[in-house]
């Protein structure tokens, strides 16, 4: 169990429609990151958020969107949904390195998404 | 689009035999990282070798690093059946104050019993 928790595990839902996926993060990590796992793309990065500020972006589509709260959690929004959105969500924490480099990420167990 | 790619795709064998994955990048790296997946299951992180580290061990793990050639290799020693899984590479690249990973396409490791 790496601590990460994301919810709902699995998700169906029908084109056009709009869902949102949760995230918990490690308790004291302040980064969390998005990525998207699809058999066709692989595993892609999505967005970070740090201590509630967007921090770099990668492959997120203009319907998805992420947001991270006070309580460090977060949830990404994916809106007019299609079938190509099928794919595994993960979300991942880190904890700051005060060397300023980069740390290994915890990954939560993933929200299954299917779009029908 | 990866900046990872892990050879081979696919890989076969027997209990107790060695396993080696190859992982190759395109850009400068801060540090490169190896995790592991069990069929839909969430990553799990492995080992992190930094750009000035060259070899790395840990357990039954070995990763070496050569930056001259943009390439990482997993060498799992007295492989289990517990093994079976997908591996990716990972590079973080040194790009401002962002730590996002980007990741390689993975390599199947089944062994068998």
């Amino acid at each position: 169990d790496s601590g990460v928790t994301q919810t709902p595990k699995h998700l169906i839902t029908a084109t056009g429609q709009r869902v949102t996926l949760r995230c918990s993060p490690r308790s004291g990590d302040l980064s969390v990151y998005w990525y998207q796992q699809s058999l066709d793309q692989g595993l892609q990065f999505l967005i970070q958020y740090y201590n509630g500020e967007e921090r770099a972006k990668g492959n997120i589509l203009e319907r998805f969107s992420a947001q991270q709260f006070p309580d460090l959690h977060s949830e990404l929004n994916l809106s007019s949904l299609e079938l190509g959105d099928s794919a595994l969500y993960f979300c991942a924490s880190s904890h700051p390195s005060t060397s300023g480099s980069y740390n290994e990420q915890f990954f939560g167990p993933g929200t299954r998404l299917t779009v029908l | 689009s990866q900046q990872g790619e892990e050879d081979p795709q696919a890989l076969s064998i027997q209990e107790g035999e060695n396993a080696t994955m190859n992982c190759s990048y395109k850009t400068s790296i801060n540090n490169l990282q190896w995790y592991r997946q069990n069929s839909g299951r969430g990553l799990v992180h492995l080992i992190l070798i930094r750009s000035n580290e060259r070899e790395k061990h840990s357990g039954r793990l070995r990763v070496t690093l050569d930056t001259s050639k943009k390439s990482s290799s997993l060498l799992i020693t007295a492989s289990r059946a517990a093994d079976t899984a997908s591996y990716f590479c990972a590079t973080a690249i040194s790009s401002g104050s962002a730590r996002q990973l980007t990741f390689g396409s993975g390599t199947q490791l089944t062994v068998l019993p």
